[in-house]
C-alpha cells in the first residue's frame, strides 16, 4: 500500500525559503523507474507541476521556477524535500507530493492529502 | 510548454446521464517510446486528486468501469457513462509526454 504524507511550516512570510518533507512508504526510491514529484494548487485554481525526481537522481523542474526550486532524496529515510526560496503570497497553495511510475501508469497515480502553505507577513 | 485545453468548464449533468469531458493539447503526446502520456485526476471536494485513467484509455486500479478514456495525438476524452453523486468534482487532463509536466484548467462535474 502506497502512501504519501506533506510536511513543513503552514506559514511562512515573504522573501522566506519554504521546505516541504515528503515522507513515503510502500516503495522505494532505489527502484527502477519510480519517481516522487511535487504539484501545488492555489486556493480555486488549477493544478501546477513544480519538480520531479527519479530514482537515479535525475530532476526535472517547471522551467519557470527552476531558480527557485531544488528537489532532493534521501532514499534511507523514505523521503523528498522541495525547497523553494524567496517564497511571495501568489506562492500561497496546497502542495501535494506524488509517486511516479515510468513503467506503470506512467503517471502520478498516488497522492498525498496535501498541506497548505500560506505566505504572508 | 505543451498546453492542455479543457471543455467545457463546467458541466452539469442529471444523475444516472452519460458525461463527456474533452482535451486537446498543443503538440501532439505521442512519445518517442510509442506510448502517449494522457492521463485523467479526478479531486472530489476537499480532496487531493485521484489518477483515472493512464494512457489514454487505461483505467486505475480501482477506478469504476463507468469512467473511460479514449484518444489519440492531441484530442482526448473522458466519458462518464451514467454520472453518480459521488462523481461530483473537478476533472484534470494531463501529459507527461514533455516536460513539464502540464494540466489542463479543469471541468467541473456537477449534478443539476
Amino acid at each position: 500500500q502506497i502512501t504519501l504524507k506533506e510536511s513543513g511550516p503552514t506559514l511562512v512570510k515573504p522573501t522566506q525559503t519554504l521546505t516541504l518533507t515528503c515522507t513515503f512508504s510502500g516503495f522505494s526510491l532505489s527502484t527502477s523507474g519510480v519517481g516522487v514529484g511535487w504539484i501545488r494548487q492555489p486556493p480555486g485554481k488549477a493544478l501546477e507541476w513544480l519538480a520531479l525526481i527519479y530514482w537515479d537522481d535525475d530532476k526535472r523542474y517547471s522551467p519557470s521556477l527552476k531558480s527557485r526550486l531544488t528537489i532532493t532524496k534521501d532514499t534511507s529515510k523514505n523521503q523528498v524535500v522541495l525547497t523553494m526560496t524567496n517564497m511571495d503570497p501568489v506562492d500561497t497553495a496546497t502542495y501535494y507530493c506524488a509517486h511516479w511510475y515510468y513503467y506503470g501508469s506512467g503517471s502520478y497515480d498516488y497522492w498525498g492529502q496535501g498541506t497548505l502553505v500560506t505566505v504572508s507577513s | 510548454d505543451i498546453v492542455m485545453t479543457q471543455t467545457p468548464l463546467s458541466s452539469p449533468v442529471t444523475l444516472g446521464q452519460p458525461a463527456s469531458i474533452s482535451c486537446r493539447s498543443s503538440q501532439s503526446l505521442v512519445h518517442s517510446d510509442g506510448n502517449t502520456y494522457l492521463s485523467w485526476l479526478q479531486q472530489r471536494p476537499g480532496q487531493p486528486p485521484r489518477l483515472l485513467i493512464y494512457k489514454i484509455s487505461n483505467r486505475f486500479s480501482g477506478v469504476p468501469d463507468r469512467f473511460s478514456g479514449s484518444g489519440a495525438g492531441t484530442d482526448f476524452t473522458l466519458k462518464i457513462s451514467r454520472v453518480e453523486a459521488e462523481d461530483v468534482g473537478v476533472y484534470y487532463c494531463t501529459q507527461a509526454t514533455q516536460f513539464p509536466i502540464t494540466f489542463g484548467g479543469g471541468t467541473k462535474v456537477e449534478i443539476k
